[in-house]
């Protein structure tokens, strides 16, 4: 059972170029999130989605966009790389939003030159 | 201020002792609590839940105090293999609020 499998698992980008970090579970859990861990800031919440076909903002949405075309993916979307955004970005799942285990990806360690 | 605050540390203890982390939350209308144990460079994975009456699982213990917004995490008898950085998780209605973790290093 893979759990979360997010891709890739280190990336170095360019200032001003786009990418795309994948996340796939296979769980059939409705809720799925994105967010950063970056030191002494704990874990901030980017985009998150309820459900196929809804998503919404989290915390710190600026410079990334989402989609949910199917239960299994969550592909977070970088628009235009900044330094700023050089962050640990963790993919998580559960089966419903309010009160329950969140499982996590391994994390994708990205760092903009 | 922060919505989810935890010290930081490093806590730095011999094997063998008690622990205890605290966290505070700012949002008195949140849900459910949790401790998630994060190892070094791995993502987060689910400890314990913490419900109002309390709560115990082995060496571990979770307190709530909905009057304090306040929760704690007790360790006994810390092991080797305990070390780690532990974060306190508040559900705020639409999205799961993250402290920024107490590490904890247990020492032979």
């Amino acid at each position: 059972n893979a759990g979360v499998t997010q891709t890739p698992k280190f990336q170095v980008l360019k200032t001003g170029q786009s990418m795309t970090l994948q996340c796939a579970q296979d769980m059939n859990h409705e809720y799925m999130s994105w967010y950063r861990q970056d030191p002494g800031m704990g874990l901030r919440l980017i985009h998150y989605s309820v459900g196929a076909g809804i998503t919404d903002q989290g915390e710190v949405p600026n410079g990334y966009n989402v989609s949910r075309s199917t239960t299994e993916d969550f592909p977070l979307r970088l628009l235009s790389a900044a330094p700023s955004q050089t962050s640990v970005y963790f993919c998580a799942s559960s089966y419903s939003f309010a009160g329950t285990e969140a499982f996590f990806g391994q994390g994708t360690r990205l760092t903009v030159v | 201020r922060k919505e989810v605050e935890q010290d930081p540390g490093p806590f730095n203890v011999p094997e063998g002792a008690t622990v205890a982390f605290n966290c505070t939350y700012s949002n008195s209308a949140s849900q459910s609590f949790f401790w998630y144990r994060q190892d070094c460079r791995k993502e987060p994975k689910l400890l314990m839940s913490v419900y109002s009456s309390g709560n115990e699982d082995g060496r571990f213990t979770a307190q709530l105090n909905r009057a304090s917004q306040y929760i704690s995490l007790l360790i006994r008898d810390s092991k080797l293999s305990d070390s780690a950085t532990y974060l306190c998780v508040v559900n705020m209605m639409d999205d799961m609020r993250f402290g920024a973790g107490t590490r904890l290093t247990v020492k032979p």
